[in-house]
């Protein structure tokens, strides 16, 4: 149990166009959603928290204007990076944790975007 | 924010061979988690460690939560090329009105053939 998927795997795209990325919980529902990015050879950077039916909470430093993230179900959360540019290029994965937390966060298998 | 300090930072190992790896920090935590994460994937949670002291087996895999609760380390006994990946420690923590993960630098290990 506890499955959560993130289309596409991975995208090009050019320079100015917008990209979004769909992260779903497939036998479970989640009221909160993660999305974070990952640059070569370092850790995950949260970005921000998704929030089903309310605004996402961005972390310092994060454009909110750029991510913009959407929590529409309860099974549903997409990031679209607006206007990507080349410096966006990066792994962005999406986690999620069943309602009643007691269990764990699953990840899903990320996203390479690539902006040229 | 808590700061975890991952070490060492690379490591490359001969299949067969045991390694340690360790997650530090000034901060106690009331729980700590351990992640392996493949490349082009994304993390999967290993194990959960909650009470200082505690030592939790995954197969090759040992797990121990420090007395205080401000470290961890990773045992992996007779190295496998499957074992190769980005193993990272992370806690939870309260913010947003939900629980959030913070993550280490993680350790990538590479284990030859």
């Amino acid at each position: 149990g506890a499955v959560v998927s993130q289309h596409p795997s991975r995208v090009i795209c050019k320079s100015g166009t917008s990209v979004k990325i769909e992260c779903r919980s497939l036998d479970f529902q989640a009221t909160t959603m993660f999305w974070y990015r990952q640059f070569p050879k370092k850790s995950l950077m949260l970005m921000a928290t998704s929030n089903e039916g309310s605004k996402a909470t961005y972390e310092q430093g994060v454009e909110k204007d750029k991510f913009l993230i959407n929590h529409a179900s309860l099974t549903l959360s997409t990031l679209t990076v607006t206007s990507a540019h080349p410096e966006d290029s990066s792994f962005y994965i999406c986690s999620a944790s069943p309602r009643d937390r007691v269990r764990g966060y699953t990840f899903g298998s990320g996203t390479r975007l690539t902006v040229v | 924010t808590q700061l975890l300090e991952q070490s060492p930072q690379f490591l490359s190992i001969q299949e067969g061979e045991n390694l340690t790896v360790y997650c530090n920090s000034s901060s106690v935590f009331s729980s700590l988690q351990w992640y392996r994460q493949e490349p082009g994937e994304g993390p999967v949670l290993l194990v959960t460690v909650v009470t200082g002291g505690e030592v939790k087996k995954l197969k090759r895999l040992t797990f121990q939560f420090g007395d205080a609760r401000k470290d961890s380390s990773l045992h992996i006994t007779a190295a496998q090329p499957g074992d190769t990946g980005l193993y990272l420690c992370a806690y939870r923590y309260s913010g947003a009105g939900s629980y959030q993960l913070t993550f280490g630098k993680g350790t990538k290990l590479s284990v030859i053939p």
